[in-house]
């Protein structure tokens, strides 16, 4: 059973520009949900995602979005990136509410913000 | 929102030897959840707990849901160079904004002297 699948692993910007980080959960998972990690705040819940809709959202501010698509596959957007948003952003899935804990995370997407 | 204070911060140990952390909220959690992260990795769930007073093993690791559940401990016996990671507690409940996804403590570095 493939696990969670995110893409890119590994990139670069730039003060200013926006990013789409992308994300496939395991199959049969219609829960997608979000997370910041950084060295100085460690894991932060960004959104969740459940069946198209947004259910859950974390304090962050408004240029951080994101999606899920009819597949459950999801996506978010940050735009307008500022130097303090390059951190690891992980991506986790699972069958129904996150609230029971079990998640899958995927490898994450590393982001460098110049 | 909600915080979990981990503790210790970092372990350093000889392989062989038991360890234990443990972790702390101001606030009562229904759930605990022991997650470990390796590098290049993300979070993979170890134990979940559900009930106050639970105790829970995995193999060489056990989880206790502490009574007040506003606790938890886990314990690895006889540590063996692969338990090398970053030990996360985590809960389901406000992240701050009234968001419902998981809340994670800062981790605990286990670091295995040869």
């Amino acid at each position: 059973k493939a696990g969670v699948t995110q893409t890119p692993r590994y990139l670069i910007k730039t003060r200013g520009q926006q990013v789409t980080l992308s994300c496939s959960p395991i199959s049969g998972h219609r829960s997608v949900s979000w997370y910041q990690q950084t060295p100085g705040q460690g894991l932060q819940f960004l959104f969740e995602y459940f069946s198209e809709t947004q259910r859950n959202k974390g304090n962050f501010p408004g240029r951080f979005s994101g999606r899920q698509f009819s597949n459950s596959r999801s996506e978010m957007n940050v735009s307008t990136l500022e130097l303090g948003d390059s951190a690891l952003y992980l991506c986790a899935s699972s069958l129904g509410a996150t609230n029971t804990g079990e998640l899958f995370f995927g490898e994450g997407s590393r982001l460098t913000v110049l | 929102g909600q915080q979990l204070n981990q503790s210790p911060q970092s372990m350093f140990i000889q392989e062989g030897e038991d360890v234990s952390m443990n972790c702390t909220s101001s606030s009562i959690f229904n759930t605990w959840l022991w997650y470990k992260q390796e590098p290049g990795e993300g979070p993979v769930l170890l134990i979940a707990l559900y009930k106050a007073g639970e105790l829970t093993s995995n193999g060489r690791l056990t989880a206790q849901f502490g009574i007040t559940r506003k606790d938890s401990f886990l314990n690895i016996s006889a540590s063996i160079p692969s338990d090398v990671g970053i030990y996360f507690c985590a809960g389901p409940g406000d992240s701050g904004g009234g968001a419902d996804g998981l809340t994670f403590g800062k981790g605990t570095h286990l670091i295995i002297q040869p």
